[in-house]
């Protein structure tokens, strides 16, 4: 199993271009999270979703949108990036209800320039 | 929304030596406390987590409490070794299985 997965690795942008992250994971698991982490401020949600074509609102939203169209994909989007969302994203997976452990993807690195 | 805190921001320890990190958090009906180690460049990684209907719970050198009167937990991690140094980070959840993290705490064990 690979776990949870994330593409790209790494991504430069500049101010105002848009781009796709995408989440996999082959654990079957129905909900999908997205995070991003800014130093000292550990993980925050952007968004999440507890199953197949749903998704919601987490935390710091504002500047991103997710669709959830297969149960194993989770794309985040960025349709017109700004140097605030530079940052590292990480994509996480669990089971349904619990709560269950939280499994994390490697991480993509995004910059904005 | 839940609010966590995380004390202390950096900690650094001599190893063999046992280090405390302490989490507090505002929701009541949080009732699921993990904790996730993260090395330099690596994705968060759960060590340990406690319900709300324990008070504590050990794995070898780790160890958590939770006080859900106080509304705080704490990791405590003895006998420390160089590869325990990473951030580490507590978080709080409900039943719906979100997770609010807190901010932190890099650890660092000196040889």
């Amino acid at each position: 199993n690979a776990g949870v997965t994330q593409t790209p690795k790494f991504r430069v942008l500049k101010t105002g271009q848009s781009m796709t992250l995408l989440c996999a994971q082959d654990m079957n698991h129905e909900y999908m999270y997205w995070y991003r982490q800014d130093p000292g401020m550990g993980l925050r949600l952007i968004h999440y979703s507890v199953g197949e074509g749903t998704t919601a609102k987490g935390e710091v939203p504002d500047g991103y949108n997710v669709s959830r169209l297969k149960k194993q994909n989770f794309l985040l989007g960025l349709e017109s990036a700004a140097p605030s969302q530079t940052s590292v994203y990480f994509c996480a997976s669990s089971y349904r209800g619990g709560p269950y452990e939280q499994y994390f993807g490697p991480g993509t690195r995004l910059t904005v320039t | 929304g839940e609010n966590v805190e995380q004390h202390p921001s950096t900690l650094s320890v001599q190893e063999g030596d046992s280090a405390v990190i302490k989490c507090t958090y505002s929701d009541s009906a949080s009732n699921y406390f993990p904790w996730y180690k993260q090395e330099l460049g690596k994705r968060p990684q759960l060590i340990i987590d406690i319900r709300s209907n324990v008070g504590e719970k050990k794995d070898q050198r780790i160890a958590v409490t939770l006080n859900k009167t106080a509304k705080h937990f704490s990791l405590h991690i003895t006998e420390t070794q160089p590869e325990d140094s990473a951030v580490y980070f507590c978080a709080a959840g409900d039943a719906g299985n979100m997770l609010t993290f807190g901010g932190g705490t890099r650890l660092m064990v000196k040889p």
